[in-house]
C-alpha cells in the first residue's frame, strides 16, 4: 500500500498570500492528483499531475492559480496562489494503487 | 442532476446497530470506490470494487452492476466509526483516471 505525507495540515493565510502544498509518496507512481473540497462539498478535482509534463487542469481550474510541480516520481507540489477567503478549503492529493485509491492526510487551509 | 446519489445524507445511530450506507450511480463505471473521511479531512480508501462483494473486518460492501447501485454496511457500529462516507465512481477516460464523488454520509454512533 503506498503511503502519502501531505503538509502542512493546516494553515492560515492572509488575502493575497500563496501556500504551497507538498505530498510526498512512498512509491513510484506515475500520475498524482489533486482534489479542492470546499465546506459542505464533495470533492473536486483540480489536476493531474504526470512526471515529466505539465499538469492537466480541469474545467474552472487555471495553473496561474493552482501551479502544480512534478519532479520527480514519488513527490508533487500544489500551490494556491493570490489567496482570497473563497479559496478556503480542504486540499487533498491522491495516488492510485492496486485495488485502492491512496489520500493524503489533506491541507486545511483559512484565508482571513 | 448529481452522477452520484447517495443515502442518508445524515445517519445517528446507537452502539451496536446495523448501518446501511446507499449509493446510486448514473454512468458506466470502471470501479466504485467507498472512503471514510474523519473530521481532520484526512481521507481513508476503505474499499474499492467492480462486482460483487468485499469484506473488511465489520465493513462490507457491495455492488449491483445491472442496477448501478451499491452499499456499504458497518455490523456492530462503534462510536469510532462516526465519519462522513463518500462514494466515489471511477470512469474511465482514455489514459486518465476520473473519479466522480458523492456528496458524502454523515455518521454518528452514539455510545
Amino acid at each position: 500500500s503506498a503511503v502519502i505525507s501531505q503538509k502542512p495540515s493546516r494553515d492560515i493565510c492572509q488575502r493575497g498570500t500563496s501556500l504551497t502544498i507538498q505530498c510526498q509518496v512512498d512509491s513510484q507512481v506515475t500520475m498524482m492528483f489533486w482534489y479542492r473540497q470546499q465546506p459542505g462539498q464533495s470533492l473536486t478535482l483540480i489536476a493531474t499531475a504526470n512526471q515529466g509534463s505539465e499538469a492537466t487542469y480541469e474545467s474552472g481550474f487555471v495553473i496561474d492559480k493552482f501551479p502544480i510541480s512534478r519532479p520527480n516520481l514519488t513527490f508533487s507540489t500544489l500551490t494556491v496562489s493570490n489567496m482570497s477567503p473563497e479559496d478556503s478549503s480542504i486540499y487533498l492529493c491522491s495516488v492510485d494503487g492496486p485495488g485502492y485509491t491512496f489520500f493524503g492526510q489533506g491541507t486545511r487551509l483559512t484565508v482571513v | 442532476k448529481n452522477e452520484v446519489e447517495q443515502s442518508p445524507q445524515n445517519l445517528t445511530a446507537q452502539e451496536g446497530e446495523f448501518i446501511t450506507i446507499n449509493c446510486s450511480y448514473s454512468v458506466g463505471i470502471s470501479a466504485l470506490h467507498w472512503l471514510q473521511q474523519h473530521p481532520g479531512g484526512g481521507i481513508v480508501s476503505l474499499f474499492m470494487l467492480s462486482s460483487g462483494k468485499k469484506k473488511h473486518g465489520r465493513l462490507i460492501a457491495t455492488i449491483n452492476i445491472q442496477e448501478k447501485h451499491s452499499s456499504l454496511h458497518i455490523t456492530a457500529s462503534h462510536p469510532r466509526d462516526s465519519a462522513v462516507y463518500i462514494c466515489a465512481v471511477g470512469i474511465s477516460s482514455g489514459s486518465a483516471r476520473q473519479l466522480t464523488f458523492g456528496s458524502g454520509t454523515q455518521l454518528t454512533v452514539l455510545p
